[in-house]
């Protein structure tokens, strides 16, 4: 079972529609990161969070530490939102690694 | 834009030689870590550095070595390449060498081992 776990795999929306990727882990961690990958490879960071809730424009995420659970949305998505949706947790300790989930591809379409 | 450039952005070589990838970071950052991202799949950790010491190691070989230097960039060397080399890799650069600040990654150097 991998430390990070993210779901849906595939996502399909229609332009304007509400969209949720979701992302487990397992490990106790300090700090979450969401990451956006388009194709070609360069990512962007969205988000840190280490509790709570984020927002930035259209994107909102949450963490619940307890329950080892974070969430991304979108609102009112729109075509250039298609990418790849990874989700990154850091466990700290003296081996400063981040683990990734397999990613979220989302398509948008108009 | 991230600040943070690689080179080359893509590579061709064959099993059994070296490459070196490029990195240069946001000025400032003093840690920069390295990652492979297989085709369909998330990026795994290779190496951090702090401060131009190693930092941390992810499940990589020895034949992955890496340097960082003062001016805020960074290599990464490959030795005795496999097929199972090719992949998208990555590096990333930030303040905090815990991750815990925002990350700045650059667009990826597409290595293929033929």
């Amino acid at each position: 079972k991998n430390e990070v776990e993210q779901s849906p795999q595939n996502l399909t929306a229609q332009e304007g529609e509400f969209i949720t990727i979701n992302c487990s882990y397992s490990v106790g961690i300090s700090a979450l990161h969401w990451l956006q990958q388009h194709p070609g490879g360069g990512i962007v960071s969205l988000f840190m969070l280490s509790s709570g809730k984020k927002k930035h424009g259209r994107l909102i995420a949450t963490i619940n530490i307890q329950e080892k659970h974070s969430s991304l949305h979108i609102t009112a998505s729109h075509p250039r939102d298609s990418a790849v949706y990874i989700c990154a947790v850091n466990s700290g300790g003296s081996n400063y690694k981040l683990t990734f989930g397999k990613g979220t591809l989302l398509t948008v379409n108009p | 834009e991230t600040g943070v450039t690689q080179s080359p952005t893509h590579l061709i070589k064959t099993r059994g030689q070296q490459v070196t990838l490029r990195c240069s970071s946001q000025s400032g950052h003093n840690t920069v870590s390295w990652y492979q991202q297989a085709l369909g799949q998330g990026p795994q950790f290779i190496f951090q550095y702090y401060r131009e010491e190693e930092n941390g190691r992810g499940n990589f070989p020895p034949r992955f070595s890496g340097l960082q230097f003062p001016n805020y960039s960074s290599e990464l060397n490959v030795n005795a390449l496999e097929l199972d080399d090719s992949a998208l890799y990555l590096c990333a650069s930030s303040l905090d060498r815990a991750h815990n600040e925002k990350l700045f990654f650059g667009s990826g150097t597409q290595l293929s081992v033929l």
